[in-house]
């Protein structure tokens, strides 16, 4: 299965836009991009999820690189809502796999 | 969406005990997952429950220690058998409809074992 590389932590200030970065370097054409995040003491929740194009949601949006070798999850202004542990996760079948994510801090 | 309920949201046991843990979701569902997060780690599948079929386990997890069943399309249970303080962790159950679509999360089961 391709492995997913991310940042052990990323810091933010409010209001201000957030890019979390995922390394797939060994992603299958078939295999979906899922970003989810956790916040303290929930279950994970889904934030969005792309094959190859570039995706927009009310939380967030999903930019994929053109050769799928990694993506970028944007915040396009981070709350202190959004302090959680992201995950990005590849989906080559029905089962879900998590690496261990980015711990985002928002600082007010 | 489909919303999942689970319970109990925590409980605290005696090591050599069982405990059953429920997941209901409002809608009909094919495919449903057990996961365990161990204090300050991500999440680890434990066995994916398919409704009609037996569970299926990831490597490191065996059905004696969970047992899992799956009676019909909208519950499911994961049993943490003959528990010790090693499996003080949160489960989780989840859910979804295929690789194109979101997946939903309990609130998970905080055990403790003393």
């Amino acid at each position: 299965d391709a492995k997913t590389t991310q940042p052990n932590s990323m810091e933010s200030n409010e209001e201000e836009p957030v890019h979390l970065p995922c390394n797939h370097s060994t992603i299958s054409g078939t295999d979906y991009i899922h970003w989810y995040r956790q916040l303290p003491s929930q279950g994970p929740e889904y934030v969005i999820h792309g094959l190859t194009s570039n995706v927009n949601n009310r939380m967030a949006s999903l930019a994929i690189a053109e050769d799928r070798k990694s993506s970028t999850l944007i915040l396009h202004r981070a709350t202190l809502r959004d302090a959680a542990v992201y995950y990005c996760i590849l989906r080559p079948r029905n089962d879900m796999r998590f690496g261990a994510g980015t711990r985002l801090t928002v600082k007010p | 969406s489909a919303v999942i309920s689970q319970k109990p949201s925590r409980d605290i046991c005696q090591r050599g005990t069982s405990l059953t843990i429920q997941c209901q979701v409002d809608s009909q569902v094919t495919m449903m997952f057990w996961y365990r997060q161990q204090p300050g780690q991500s999440l680890t599948l434990i066995a994916t429950a398919n409704q009609g079929s037996e569970a299926t386990y990831e490597s490191g997890f065996v059905i004696d220690k969970f047992p899992i069943s799956r009676p019909n399309l909208t519950f499911s249970t994961l049993t943490v058998s003959n528990m010790s303080p090693e499996d003080s962790s949160i489960y989780l159950c989840s859910h979804h409809r295929g690789l194109n679509t979101e997946a939903f999360f309990g609130q998970g089961t905080r055990l403790t074992v003393v």
